[in-house]
């Protein structure tokens, strides 16, 4: 079975500080993680995924996230917040066999000017 | 490239009456589409699997003669929500998956208010 566990409900971050959303997962063999942001009234966008490989994994509007397998976790960052980056976000496995995503409880990002 | 589209974007209805939801994949063809429910600030549940040419798969809790789902096209899926209550008001979301990826596509959502 897959899981993933979002601690934060809320995270606030200066606009132009670095930000990081978390998220700590519990999966059976090689995981695949993927990370969607929603903005307001709107459907979810794919932001970037872990399939195998690099740790460090670039995804769309300057956002990274690194897994670590030791700490089970794979937490999404970006070096400079932006306001237009308050949205909520989601962290995903898909379960290998039925192609379904488990979303997190998700995570609401504010970034105050 | 993937864009899937739904329509409409918002809808109201009197109680008792239905509502039909499309999901369309824009510029891909979709063996597998879903279809989401979001609540206010939370989470979202999936609702059914929605397989071209074969029924749905729904999930636990959810009324399959309640909420019809057909994916008649590899580009079409359509969700109805029948003799509609107050209570089915909310924020629903489809996405549909390629085949052979595990990412999924996510529509913009529409937004069912029943009075």
């Amino acid at each position: 079975a897959q899981s993933v566990a979002q601690p934060e409900d809320q995270v606030n971050v200066a606009e132009g500080n670095p930000l990081t959303v978390k998220c700590t997962y519990s999966v059976s063999g090689n995981p695949y993680l993927f990370w969607y942001v929603q903005y307001p009234n709107r459907g979810l966008q794919f932001l970037l995924k872990y399939i195998t490989g690099d740790n460090l994994v670039k995804g769309s509007y300057g956002f990274e996230a690194e897994f670590n397998k030791s700490q089970t976790s794979f937490h999404l960052k970006k070096p400079s917040a932006l306001v237009s980056d308050s949205a909520l976000y989601f962290c995903a496995p898909p379960n290998f066999g039925n192609e379904k995503l488990t979303f997190g409880t998700g995570t609401r990002l504010t970034i105050i000017p | 490239g993937a864009v899937v589209s739904q329509h409409p974007s918002w809808v109201i209805c009197k109680s008792g009456t239905s509502v039909k939801i499309e999901c369309r994949s824009l510029d891909f063809q979709a063996t597998t589409m879903f279809w989401y429910r979001q609540f206010p600030k939370q989470s979202l549940m999936l609702m059914a699997t929605s397989n071209e040419g074969s029924k749905a798969t729904y999930e636990q809790g959810v009324e399959k003669d309640k909420f019809l789902i057909n994916h008649a096209s590899l580009t079409l899926s359509t969700l109805t929500v029948t003799s509609a209550h107050p209570e089915d008001s909310s924020f629903y979301i489809c996405s549909a998956r390629i085949s052979g990826s595990y990412e999924q596509y996510f529509g913009p959502g529409t937004r069912l208010t029943v009075t």
